[in-house]
């Protein structure tokens, strides 16, 4: 059984910064590209990045190029986003998810529960 | 950009109707790569149709897509009790990709 848990949210400052963890079990994980999706409240849902397989290719929206990284470790089935320079518009609910076919980046069969993260001083 | 723009908003039906929703982009759609969510409160999404008309692993068949270029619709022929959701159209085959719609609520009438 497919299993992803999202892990490392909390209330954070303006400015600083985050670390999210996402453990997966149930598949092949180093086949996949995986990916972050977060929903600010009572909002819809946006991507907001994508890394390949290997970890070697990384994908963000403009809205959080340059602040966010994702990275993965494929020894620990491990997916993760180093948040930084956080504003108040990245209040949401983040959901860690896999693609549906290997190869593929969109769109995603399984996801994890969401990690708040609230940024407010 | 490419706009997804859902319809209607909101849609207030009675189990056992049918439901017709609609996304529309505000260019075409390559490929037809049109994928729909089901959310329902406090749940992360679920898929419910890849490739414009797709159904994923373990949906029923009360659920079906069509259409292609700009014009996509989900259908659900007959609403089950758990079927009242918010339902999210997503593009992935223009850029930017992975761009969600902003969903339409169907709820109990």
């Amino acid at each position: 059984e497919v299993q992803l848990l999202g892990s490392g949210g909390g209330l954070v400052q303006p400015g600083g910064s985050l670390r999210l963890s996402c453990a997966a079990s149930g598949f092949t994980f180093s086949n996949y590209v995986m990916t972050w999706v977060r929903q600010a409240p009572g909002k819809g849902l946006e991507w907001v990045s994508s890394i390949s397989g290997s970890g070697g290719t990384t994908y963000y929206a403009d809205s959080v190029k340059g602040r966010f990284t994702i990275s993965r470790d494929n020894s620990k089935n491990t997916l993760y986003m180093q948040m930084n320079s956080l504003r108040a518009e990245d209040t949401a609910v983040y959901y860690c998810a896999k693609v549906v076919g290997v190869g593929e980046l969109f769109p995603f069969d399984y996801w994890g529960r969401g990690t708040l993260v609230t940024v407010s001083s | 950009e490419i706009v997804l723009t859902q319809s209607p908003g909101t849609l207030s039906l009675s189990p056992g109707e049918r439901a017709t929703l609609s996304c529309r982009a505000s260019q075409s759609i390559s490929s037809s790569y049109l994928a729909w969510y089901q959310q329902k409160p406090g749940q992360a999404p679920r898929l419910l149709i890849y490739g414009a008309s797709s159904r994923a692993t373990g949906i029923p068949d009360r659920f079906s897509g069509s259409g292609s270029g700009t014009d996509f619709t989900l259908t659900i022929s007959r609403l089950e009790p758990e079927d009242f959701a918010v339902y999210y159209c997503q593009q992935y085959g223009s850029s930017p990709p992975g761009t969600f719609g902003l969903g339409t609520k169907v709820e109990i009438k």
